[in-house]
């Protein structure tokens, strides 16, 4: 246990649904980010927090993703209008610097999302 | 082209046996480059990070190499274990941008009694 919680772990959903994943990152830290990955890749990048400012997001973030870090703590990933290409984990990760400081940065165990 | 390259991209070794995954990258400038292992359907747990200046980082019997000159960094697994069965995905810190990481695909490693 990284101490990164995501709920909830799996979900199907049928297509054109919405779904909303949470993230709890560790308490002290305040950088915030979100991945997804399929099978056999590595993570891709979808969109940063540093406290509750969304700093950046990636272009595979489509207008239907939407993220929200409201008190710069907990952590919210909303899909909406889900596609089948959507089917991915979703993965949270929290540190307390940015990835050139060096320090660690702590996956949760991710968000299993099949769109059927 | 993916700026981190990880080969071979699955193995297969005897419990006991050592094994070598490899890791080159092009990304450049980079501030760090962390090793990473992901049991399947797990999220990604950190085994080393190591800065540019680094040649060698151990973490109980992982041991990872990095030369920054020829951009390529090595997990050594030492007397594997079956529970060792897993991916193992290299990350290289961007120089530039707050939150940048670089991922590879991963060596997929199964460990067979």
């Amino acid at each position: 246990d990284t101490g990164v919680s995501q709920d909830p772990r799996h979900k199907i959903t049928k297509r054109g649904q919405n779904v909303t994943f949470r993230c709890d990152p560790i308490s002290e830290h305040n950088r915030l980010y979100w991945y997804r990955q399929t099978l056999g890749q590595g993570p891709e990048f979808l969109t940063y927090f540093q406290n509750e400012a969304q700093l950046e997001k990636s272009r595979l973030l489509s207008d239907r993703f939407s993220a929200e870090r409201p008190k710069g703590s907990f952590s919210t990933l909303e899909i909406q209008r889900t596609e089948q290409g959507d089917s991915a984990m979703y993965l949270c990760a929290s540190s307390s610097f940015g990835p050139r400081d060096g320090n660690t940065i702590y996956f949760g165990e991710g968000s299993w999302l099949t769109v059927v | 082209k993916n700026q981190v390259e990880q080969s071979p991209q699955s193995l297969i070794i005897l419990e006991g046996k050592n094994c070598t995954l490899q890791c080159n990258y092009t990304v450049s400038p980079f501030s760090n480059l962390r090793w990473y292992k992901q049991d399947t359907g797990r999220g990604p747990v950190s085994l080393t990070i190591m800065t540019f200046s680094e040649n060698t980082k151990s973490n109980g019997r992982y041991t990872a190499t990095l030369d920054a000159d020829t951009k390529q960094s090595s997990l050594h697994i030492t007397a594997s274990q079956l529970s060792d069965s897993a991916s193992y995905i290299c990350v290289v810190s961007l120089v530039y941008g707050n939150n940048r990481l670089a991922f590879g695909k991963g060596n997929q490693v199964v460990v067979i009694p």
